[in-house]
């Protein structure tokens, strides 16, 4: 159980284009989920979190009007980055948090995202 | 400030020798420690949590440990499909999760 999926695993864009990666949880409800990125050889960097019904929480640095966040659903919430430049190139991963068994995220398979 | 520290960020073992890895942390409010595995290209897979001082949990070649400072990894009897990159996380009172930088794990046969 508890599993999270992501759609497209990755992407090759041109700059200038606007990309949507979408996370599912498959099994469970999730009410808040989480979006990372990840640079090569670091660790996770919390871009926002994202609550169902309601507006993202963005982390400080993170421009809300270039990484567009949707939870339109207890099973979706969905990342789209505007206007994409080289520098937007990386690993984009999302959670889901379930409180099954105490409080818990549950990561997807993450998006590989290319701007040329 | 909250802080989450790993260490070592790499450690290269035989296959069968046995180590731990640490994860230090200051927070404000624990509300639980997780332990992750990312293999590269990937998500984080999860592992365990723990939420107090004291606590243990095993799966496997695996033993998460937390004290009120740090928890440990410790891996016994290691093979090569045990490298990995493993992360730790805190999640302090207010529910955010401060990240360690990860330690890759090699395990050569």
């Amino acid at each position: 159980g508890a599993v999270v999926s992501q759609h497209p695993s990755w992407v090759i864009c041109k700059s200038g284009t606007s990309v949507k990666i979408e996370c599912r949880s498959l099994d469970f409800q999730a009410t808040t989920m989480f979006w990372y990125r990840q640079f090569p050889k670091q660790s996770l960097m919390l871009m926002a979190t994202s609550n169902e019904g309601s507006k993202a929480t963005y982390e400080q640095g993170v421009e809300k009007d270039k990484f567009l966040i949707n939870h339109a659903s207890l099973t979706l919430s969905t990342l789209t980055v505007t206007s994409a430049h080289p520098e937007d190139s990386s690993f984009y991963i999302c959670s889901a948090l379930t409180g099954l068994a105490g409080p818990r995220q549950f990561f997807g398979p993450g998006t590989r995202l290319t701007v040329l | 400030e909250d802080q989450v520290t790993q260490s070592p960020e790499a450690l290269r073992l035989q296959e069968g020798e046995s180590s731990s890895l640490n994860c230090s942390y200051t927070v404000s409010g624990l509300r639980g420690l997780f332990w992750y595995r990312q293999d590269p290209g990937k998500g984080p897979e999860f592992l365990f949590t723990l939420y107090s001082a004291g606590e243990e949990k095993e799966k496997e070649r695996l033993k998460a440990t937390l004290t009120k400072k740090e928890s440990f990894l410790h891996i016994t009897a290691p093979k090569p499909e045990d490298s990995a990159t493993y992360l730790c996380a805190v999640q302090a009172f207010l529910g955010q999760l401060i990240w360690g930088a990860g330690t890759k794990l090699i395990i050569k046969p």
